[in-house]
């Protein structure tokens, strides 16, 4: 299953409203999955089967979709967000990611 | 707390093995799948294996099928990746990650450990 994020990167400013797009090349029902990576760090696990905020995860994070199209949304973006994000999808057990949307600060 | 340590990268010439460690601990190890996931330089994640709780059912990615084996002992708490021909392409950060079940269905994946970094290079 090809996993296609839009866009690849983009610029922002603390308190934007950012939307990160992942399509799957076919229907995977709820089994989606966001990460957070930044430089030199482990990733860290967002939102799991679409729209679960993980434990500990500011509210600011959410998540939406199904089927084919799915959403990462920061509410307001702040300093400490500025990272790559990356989908995965976990309906076929050959896991596969999302090219990945670096977020940067304009 | 749990706590995942990888180990075992290094500089390695192309067609010679490596193995991978992970270390868990701070959970039941023996309940949970296991996977590796490396990351290129300059490149994005790439899932590269997982293994169920009790290691009967075990996946690989197309690239590295045939070269690299996964195992678990459970009673060592320890997730393993031999690597075998490997190849410039294979150069990476190694992350080890803890699956979000026993069994490789519908998994994600949390923690993830600070990952070991295998460079293949002549």
């Amino acid at each position: 299953i090809q996993m296609t994020q839009s866009p690849s990167s983009l610029s922002a400013s603390v308190g934007d409203r950012v939307t990160i797009t992942c399509r799957a090349s076919q229907s995977i029902s709820n089994n989606l999955n966001w990460y957070q990576h930044k430089p030199g760090k482990a990733p860290k696990l967002l939102i799991h089967t679409a729209s679960s905020l993980q434990s500990g995860v500011p509210s600011r994070f959410s998540g939406a979709g199904s089927g084919t199209d799915f959403t990462l949304t920061i509410s307001s973006l702040q300093p400490e967000d500025f990272a790559t994000y990356y989908c995965q999808q976990s309906y076929s057990s050959l896991l596969t990611f999302g090219g990945g949307t670096k977020v940067e600060i304009k | 707390e749990v706590q995942l340590v990888e180990s075992g990268g290094g500089l390695v010439q192309p067609g010679r093995s490596l193995r991978l460690s992970c270390a868990a601990s701070g959970f039941t190890f023996d309940d949970y799948a296991m996977h590796w996931v490396r990351q290129a330089p300059g490149r994005g994640l790439e899932w590269v294996s997982g293994i169920s709780w009790n290691s009967n059912n075990i996946v690989y990615a197309d690239s590295v099928k045939g070269r690299f084996t996964i195992s678990k002992d459970n009673a060592k708490n320890s997730l393993y990746l031999q690597m075998n021909s490997l190849r410039t392409e294979d150069t990476a950060l190694y992350y080890c990650a803890k699956g979000s079940g026993g069994t490789l269905v519908t998994n994600w994946f949390d923690p993830w450990g600070q990952g070991t970094l295998v460079t293949v290079s002549s």
